[in-house]
């Protein structure tokens, strides 16, 4: 049983232009929701994460929207640019439930020149 | 990288044989974690330490065993390696549970 289910698998934006990539979880216990971005042959580094007390988080071009009634969250990417190009992760785990996260299956980002 | 060391970074062993993969830390971080990375599956937690000797079963804890003797390192232990442990590995820290992990730069184990 996936728990938190990522979208879109891959996905090519222009430069400049502003990704979206969505997770919609199962779990109400969940209440911690990190993004994590990944280049080839590096480990997953934290980008931005989010609680459900607020809608919205900005930490520079990344912004988490979060719809907790709806079960989903999403990652914006503002002025991408090629640098951005990588594998994102969104996550998602619960104080009261067991420890450590549930990854989104990965969204595969390319942003051209 | 956080202060994260994970070794090796690459090993391909034999079906059948004992593997151990080392994680070390040196930011003195309660929580230890070990995840597999398949393509297609995302990452998935294997087993998980809360501190020097405790440890729990993750979601895919099948054919693993891991041990902390000390807060600084996790092993992670193959006790017969299957073609299906093919995988690159992953170690994380975090301080406490339900917050920031900081994710090591893999293993890449290839089980022939």
């Amino acid at each position: 049983q996936q728990q938190v289910k990522q979208s879109p698998q891959s996905l090519i934006v222009q430069k400049g232009g502003i990704p979206i990539i969505n997770c919609a979880y199962e779990n109400t216990a969940f209440d911690y929701f990190p993004w994590y971005q990944q280049f080839p042959g590096k480990g997953p580094a934290l980008l931005i994460a989010i609680r459900p007390d607020v809608s919205e988080k900005k930490e520079g071009r990344f912004t988490i929207s979060f719809n907790k009634s709806a079960k989903q969250f999403s990652l914006h990417i503002m002025d991408s640019q090629p640098g951005d190009s990588a594998t994102y992760f969104c996550a998602a785990s619960s104080r009261g439930g067991a420890d450590g996260l549930t990854f989104g299956k990965g969204t595969h980002l390319i942003i051209q020149p | 990288d956080a202060g994260i060391t994970q070794s090796p970074r690459h090993k391909v062993t034999e079906t059948g044989t004992p593997v151990t993969l080392r994680c070390h830390q040196t930011e003195n971080h309660r929580y230890m974690y070990w995840y597999r990375q398949d393509p297609g599956h995302g990452l998935r937690l294997i087993h998980y330490s809360y501190g020097v000797k405790d440890t729990d079963k993750g979601e895919v804890s099948d054919g693993y065993s891991v041990s902390r003797s000390k807060t600084e390192d996790f092993l992670l232990t193959l006790e017969s390696a299957t073609s299906s442990q093919t995988s690159v590995y992953f170690c994380a820290i975090s301080s406490d549970r339900n917050t920031e992990a900081f994710f090591g730069q893999g293993t890449r184990l290839t089980v022939v």
